[in-house]
């Protein structure tokens, strides 16, 4: 098994391209998240979704869409980059519930200048 | 709100001796779930252990331990036997029931270990 898988590992941008995060996972796990890491601040949630058509906001959603169209891919599509937005990005997958893991992807370095 | 809070930035620790890294969560739900990750230099997240909140027993994995005082708000890890590999950042966190397994993260705590 690949586990969770994120394309591109470095991307930089200029402000206002658009471009979109790939992640797929390989597990069968019904739910995925996106994350992002900013330097002092841990990990924080951007969107997740329960399962194929489900999505929903995290605590940082604002700039970004996803949309989940089949249980192994979870695009995180951003619409016009901004310098805020520069950060290490997350896709994580587990098979749901408070007390199941999260498989993490090997993240996503974004730069926008 | 939930939240979690990890008062230790950076840490050091003698090779082979025990460290304690500090977490303690505030949270008004009964049931919900605690979790350590491992974030070496190369970046990745690795799961180390899970608690629940009605586990009656404390968490072990091999080198790593959860110390979770439940009164007390808090879930430190102990890692025993800190070994070179150890050095990293170590990140606690935290799920809720009916919150879709959505994680909540500490700032992390950075541990070197030294020869």
């Amino acid at each position: 098994n690949a586990g969770v898988t994120q394309t591109p590992k470095f991307q930089v941008l200029k402000t206002g391209q658009s471009m979109t995060l790939q992640c797929a996972q390989d597990m069968n796990h019904e739910y995925m998240s996106w994350y992002r890491q900013d330097p002092g601040m841990g990990l924080r949630l951007i969107h997740y979704s329960v399962g194929a058509g489900i999505t929903d906001q995290g605590e940082v959603p604002n700039g970004y869409n996803v949309s989940r169209s089949t249980t192994e891919d979870f695009p995180l599509r951003l619409l016009s980059a901004a310098p805020s937005q520069t950060s290490v990005y997350f896709c994580a997958s587990s098979y749901g519930g408070p007390s199941y893991e999260q498989y993490f992807g090997p993240g996503t370095r974004l730069t926008v200048t | 709100a939930q939240k979690i809070t990890q008062t230790q930035p950076g840490m050091f620790v003698q090779e082979k001796e025990a460290v304690t890294l500090d977490c303690t969560y505030d949270t008004s739900d009964p049931s919900y779930g605690l979790f350590w990750y491992k974030q070496p230099s190369s970046g990745e997240m690795i799961f180390l252990i899970y608690q629940g909140s009605y586990d009656q027993q404390n968490a072990t994995e091999g080198r790593y331990s959860l110390n979770f005082q439940k009164a007390r708000k808090s879930a430190n890890l102990v890692i025993s036997a800190s070994q070179l590999g150890d050095s990293a950042m170590y990140f606690c966190a935290m799920t809720f029931t009916g919150t879709a397994s959505k994680l909540t993260f500490g700032t992390g705590t950075r541990l070197q270990v030294t020869l």
